[in-house]
């Protein structure tokens, strides 16, 4: 267990839907990232959070957005859904300035039919 | 951008030998080197990482190298056995206001009992 979590572990949901990725930090870190994973993409990184503040971007399209709460939880929001989007979403915490570890949470599988 | 190429893509072996994995990469600014391991349906764990003022790392049965002129580093695994068959990664990061991870491809490492 790496101490970070995700909610819902599994989504189903049709095309043009909305979700909300759930993510919660270890005890303690202040960076949240999010990694897509899929079978011909691999794992790609989305965008990163730093105690409340946007702090990097990826290839993270403009349906998708993000934040950051002041208890650091950090919440995707994937809208207009396709079938492509269809992939399993990490979130990833680290702790503070110079802590490059990365601990992975379980994932959300998001299924898009 | 960076580009991360890892090989071989499926590596399989007998129980007790040796597997060794590479990867290479683009950027020189690179400054930290992790490699995960991930069984199906899992989030990667970080097994081993390390930065770029080190040429060598182990942690009992596993070990990575790195060539900062060649800009290459390898994953190495002695004595396998069945519980080390996943997907392994490596990744890239480099210095600045974000460490996101940049992934290879992954290699699927099957230990034959």
């Amino acid at each position: 267990d790496s101490g970070v979590t995700q909610t819902p572990k599994h989504l189903i949901t049709a095309t043009g839907q909305r979700v909300t990725l759930r993510c919660s930090p270890r005890s303690g870190d202040l960076s949240v990232y999010w990694y897509q994973q899929s079978l011909d993409q691999g794992l790609q990184f989305l965008i990163q959070y730093y105690n409340g503040e946007e702090r990097a971007k990826g290839n993270i399209l403009e349906r998708f957005s993000a934040q950051q709460f002041p208890d650091l939880h950090s919440e995707l929001n994937l809208s207009s859904l396709e079938l492509g989007d269809s992939a399993l979403y990490f979130c990833a915490s680290s702790g503070g300035v110079g802590s490059l570890e990365q601990y992975f949470g379980p994932g959300t599988r998001l299924t898009v039919t | 951008g960076e580009n991360v190429e890892q090989h071989p893509s499926t590596l399989s072996v007998q129980e007790g030998d040796s597997a060794v994995i590479k990867c290479t990469y683009s950027d020189s600014a690179s400054n930290y080197f992790p490699w995960y391991k991930q069984e199906l349906g899992k989030r990667p764990q970080l097994i081993i990482d390390i930065r770029s003022n080190v040429g060598e790392k182990k942690d009992q049965r596993i070990a990575v190298t790195l060539n900062k002129t060649a800009k290459h580093f390898s994953l190495h695994i002695t004595e396998t056995q069945p519980e080390d068959s996943a997907v392994y990664f490596c990744a890239v990061s480099r210095p600045g206001a974000t460490n996101k991870l940049i992934f290879g491809t992954g290699t699927l490492l099957a230990v034959q009992p």
